[in-house]
């Protein structure tokens, strides 16, 4: 089936510090969508993607579809102590007969010092 | 907008009991999903709805689940009987088309 590799799986970075996390996958996908989940909470979407290429921005957070449509990336610039969380990429195959399932990483865990 | 309503949020049971997690999806939204969260193996799709017919259940474990979802507002996912592997936390989910979903705060279920 379909996998989404998502990295790095944690990190832990000082306030004000630029992060970025990516995801590749074994298929083409025509959706990327990147979701935080804060503790006790469901998975919150941040930022979604449709067009392999397209740049989107949401205040301090970027996040690309890349060109081969098999990855996307998310930027946080000048991270804050709120930023703390689980991202989650997720994916939507042109492949296979369910078209509204949604593929997701396992997550990267941001900390963040203050 | 309440948002995606999942009850109750947290369920302690015994090996065994038959549990019972609620959901209600937003109002308009023809899509209702539910998910499983572990650490070992991330966030699960188990089955979906589509205008409250199921679409695709391939996920679900086990012939133990079972969803059913009677209207536009309601959906259950039922376990009978639990075994301690089945401890989670299980999330539904809504969208009205092929964007993004939106989660609920999620069920946390403890089977001991």
């Amino acid at each position: 089936g379909q996998q989404l590799n998502q990295s790095p799986q944690s990190m832990f970075i000082q306030e004000g510090e630029d992060v970025s996390m990516n995801c590749t996958s074994s298929s083409i996908f025509n959706t990327w969508l990147w979701y935080k989940q804060e503790p006790g909470e469901g998975p919150v979407l941040l930022i979604a993607l449709y067009k392999a290429g397209e740049l989107t921005s949401n205040g301090r957070l970027t996040a690309q579809f890349g060109i081969t449509r098999k990855d996307s990336f998310l930027n946080i610039s000048a991270s804050i102590p709120s930023d703390v969380g689980i991202y989650f990429c997720a994916g939507r195959s042109i492949s296979g007969g369910s078209n509204y399932k949604l593929t997701f990483g396992k997550g990267t865990l941001l900390t963040v010092n203050p | 907008d309440a948002g995606v309503i999942q009850s109750p949020r947290h369920e302690v049971t015994e090996m065994g009991q038959e549990v019972t997690l609620r959901c209600k999806p937003i109002s308009g939204h023809d899509y209702l999903f539910w998910y499983r969260q572990t650490m070992m193996r991330g966030l699960e799709l188990l089955i979906y709805f589509n205008n409250n017919v199921p679409i695709d259940d391939s996920g679900m474990p086990e012939d133990r689940f079972s969803a059913k979802m009677p209207n536009a507002s309601f959906s259950t996912l039922k376990i009978q009987p639990s075994e301690p592997r089945d401890s989670a936390v299980y999330f539904c989910a809504s969208s009205p088309d092929v964007g993004g979903y939106t989660f609920g705060s999620g069920t946390r279920l403890t089977v001991v």
